[in-house]
């Protein structure tokens, strides 16, 4: 089955300063790589999604990067703030669907 | 965008008793909905995908005759926790996708938080 690995699992940075969110994954197979925002006691929210037949994709202050390649993409959130204060899960979708481990992101006002 | 609700969003219950939790997708059909468990501080862990009108497939592990799901609409999919322990607490999320295949966007519900006493 699929493997996927998401580091770092926490990330505090300064509000306006840039976070990245990297996900690694096994089967090559996998075509359709999403990004989720959770808030705590909230259900995952989609802010992104890419598919493999595109290498970035961005939508105002969020951005995310496929390298099929080397089996790995990216979240990238330019201008942080503390609304961005989240827990973000990648996912891969091929055959199933298949979540990374989260990573708590905290923007330091 | 697409809307997903699940209801109720907390639940607290005595060990043995059943609990239903309903997840409703409410303006598009959902072909596929998938049921979620997930631990504090953890990640989603997939418990089955059900396609509407079809039994469901449980992922390894899952105990259908504990967790049963019915996906009798395009709306609509329930989760029942039949004879509940104290180790079913947890939060349960639905999810929703208007296509059978997981390419495709899954929009989730709000989460059920579980509490078996």
């Amino acid at each position: 089955g699929e493997n996927v690995e998401q580091h770092p699992s926490t990330l505090s940075v300064q509000e306006g300063d840039s976070a990245v969110i990297k996900c690694t994954y096994s089967d090559s197979a996998s075509n359709y790589f999403p990004w989720y925002k959770q808030e705590l006691g909230k259900g995952p929210q989609l802010i992104i999604d890419i598919r493999s037949n595109v290498g970035e994709k961005k939508d105002q202050r969020i951005a995310v990067t496929l390298n099929k390649t080397a089996k790995h993409f990216s979240l990238h959130i330019t201008e942080t703030q503390p609304e961005d204060s989240a827990v973000y899960f990648c996912a891969v979708g091929g055959n199933q669907f298949y979540f990374g481990t989260g990573t708590s992101l905290t923007v330091i006002p | 965008g697409a809307v997903v609700s699940q209801h109720p969003s907390r639940v607290i219950c005595k060990s043995g008793t059943s609990v239903k939790i309903e997840c409703r997708s409410l303006d598009f059909q959902a072909t596929t909905m998938f049921w979620y468990r997930q631990f504090p501080k953890k990640s989603l862990m997939l418990m089955a995908t059900s396609n509407e009108g079809s039994k469901a497939t449980y992922e390894q592990g899952v105990e259908k005759d504990k967790f049963l799901i019915n996906h009798a609409s395009l709306t609509l999919s329930t989760l029942t926790v039949t004879s509940a322990h104290p180790e079913d607490s947890s939060f349960y999320i639905c999810s929703a996708s208007g296509g059978t295949g997981v390419g495709n966007e899954q929009f989730f519900g709000p989460g059920t938080r579980l509490t078996v006493l």
